[in-house]
């Protein structure tokens, strides 16, 4: 299985600031994901990221809130942007396990914002 | 539109027991559907999976049962031990889009000693 690694894995922010998260795989993989889980809920895809071109983002969630970047095989970044108390969440990425079906998810990002 | 759910939020099972996650999905056309683990501060864990074309899978300690007809999938964990304490979440992969999962809302479990 890949081993994904995230960075920050947590933090506190301020409302109206920035933040960028880090997703480091060891291995290549043409996609990486990005999921929100908000607190005590389930998980939702944010967007898939692909090398190469631009972020495909699901319905509810634009790009100017959470750009991401995929500047090679291995690393995404997702910001999230101009932050409230409701973007409080962790945030996951996750990648497909080798030529399977199988999703494998990072540690996560718990984000608290003030 | 699509979604997952399951029937109960919290589980609470004595240890040594056999523990059933229930979980309903709504996408007749899904075709492969993974279990996950998920403990505090951490990110879901893979515990197994099952495509549609199977009925039942079987792992180390853990079970998966599906049925198409009704549209509903199960996790049986045997022997439940204090290790297996955490949230389960199923998701279901859309048909709609490669690599899109659907999760459900998850369920705690509480294994007592």
């Amino acid at each position: 299985s890949a081993v994904i690694s995230q960075k920050p894995s947590r933090d506190i922010c301020q409302r109206g600031t920035s933040l960028t998260i880090q997703c480091q795989v060891d291995s290549q993989v043409t996609m990486m994901f990005w999921y929100r889980q908000q607190p005590g809920q389930s998980l939702t895809l944010i967007a898939t990221a692909n090398q190469g071109s631009e972020a495909t983002y699901e319905s509810g969630f634009v790009i100017d809130k959470f750009p991401i970047s995929r500047p090679n095989l291995t690393f995404s970044t997702l910001t999230v942007s101009n932050m409230s108390p409701e973007d409080s969440s962790i945030y996951l990425c996750s990648v497909p396990a080798g030529f399977t079906d199988t999703q494998y998810f990072g540690p996560g990002t718990r984000l608290t914002v003030l | 539109g699509e979604s997952v759910g399951l029937h109960l939020p919290t589980l609470s099972v004595q240890e040594g027991d056999n523990s059933i996650i229930n979980c309903a999905y709504s996408n007749s056309a899904s075709d492969y559907f993974i279990w996950y683990k998920q403990e505090s501060g951490k990110g879901p864990q893979f515990i197994i999976d099952i495509r549609s074309n199977m009925d039942k899978r079987q792992g180390q300690r853990v079970t998966v049962l599906l049925n198409k007809t009704v549209k509903h999938l199960s996790l049986q964990i045997a022997a439940t031990q204090p290790g297996d304490s955490a949230v389960y979440f199923c998701a279901e992969k859309s048909p709609s889009g490669t690599y899109k999962y659907i999760f459900g809302t998850g369920t705690r479990l509480k294994v007592l000693a």
